[in-house]
């Protein structure tokens, strides 16, 4: 099976909170990271987090690790039609080449 | 810094073509990677490079070499272009190590189309 894993699409209204998914597999990933591609573009990092840690904030983007359960999830507030683009999960394990494994990526669609 | 750059950005090819997608970084980078990107594959790890004179496979390797004589380029090549390896490809480059939080740089892509 896939080592991360994210569901393929998702729809919000503008203005409204944005939450996409992503469980992954490896326990001793040392660090978790969501990218963003926009049409046409490469992919450019949005936030990483640190497997130490529970929560990270940044401006409109809230990241949540749950270690248990091997779940990341990234909240985006007052969903913009900017925001628009496919957003990747990755981890890195502790061990290993450090070149982070992706998911396929979620396609956020933001309508008026 | 140019950051990682890709050329071309757009190729066809005939089946059975060869050519070299190249990719270079400014950064000083230690690592970097060929990913392809299908619809609804995702990225997937074509070859890394851990540094100059050191490459070594990711998930679909078949039908792709690359070398690493220089810390700043990392060639792709398909020796012989198949339909299957129609894609989008992308380089990325990062500092690498175990203290490194190993942030990925992209390339803005390369798109090939085979006939």
């Amino acid at each position: 099976g896939e080592d991360v894993e994210q569901s393929l699409f998702l729809s919000v209204r503008e203005g409204d909170s944005s939450v996409i998914n992503c469980t992954y597999t490896d326990s001793s990933s040392t660090y978790l990271y969501w990218y963003k591609q926009e049409p046409g573009a490469g992919l450019q990092l949005l936030t990483y987090i640190f497997s130490n840690m529970d929560m990270k904030q940044d401006q409109r983007l809230t990241v949540l690790l749950n270690k248990k359960d091997k779940h990341l999830s990234l909240r985006i507030a007052d969903t913009q039609t900017g925001d628009s683009a496919i957003y990747f999960c990755a981890e890195r394990q502790s061990g290993g080449s450090y070149i982070p494994t992706f998911g396929r990526g979620t396609s956020l669609i933001v309508h008026p | 810094n140019a950051g990682v750059t890709q050329t071309p950005k757009f190729q066809v090819l005939k089946t059975g073509q060869s050519m070299t997608l190249q990719c270079a970084q400014d950064m000083n980078h230690e690592y970097m990677s060929w990913y392809r990107q299908d619809p609804g594959m995702g990225l997937r790890l074509i070859h890394y490079s851990v540094g100059a004179g050191i490459t070594d496979q990711g998930e679909v390797p078949n039908g792709y070499n690359v070398s690493r004589s220089t810390t700043e380029d990392f060639p792709l090549r398909l020796l012989s272009a198949a339909p299957s390896q129609t894609s989008v490809y992308f380089c990325a480059s990062s500092y690498g190590g175990a203290q490194s939080t190993d942030t990925q740089y992209f390339g803005p892509g390369t798109r090939l189309t085979v006939l």
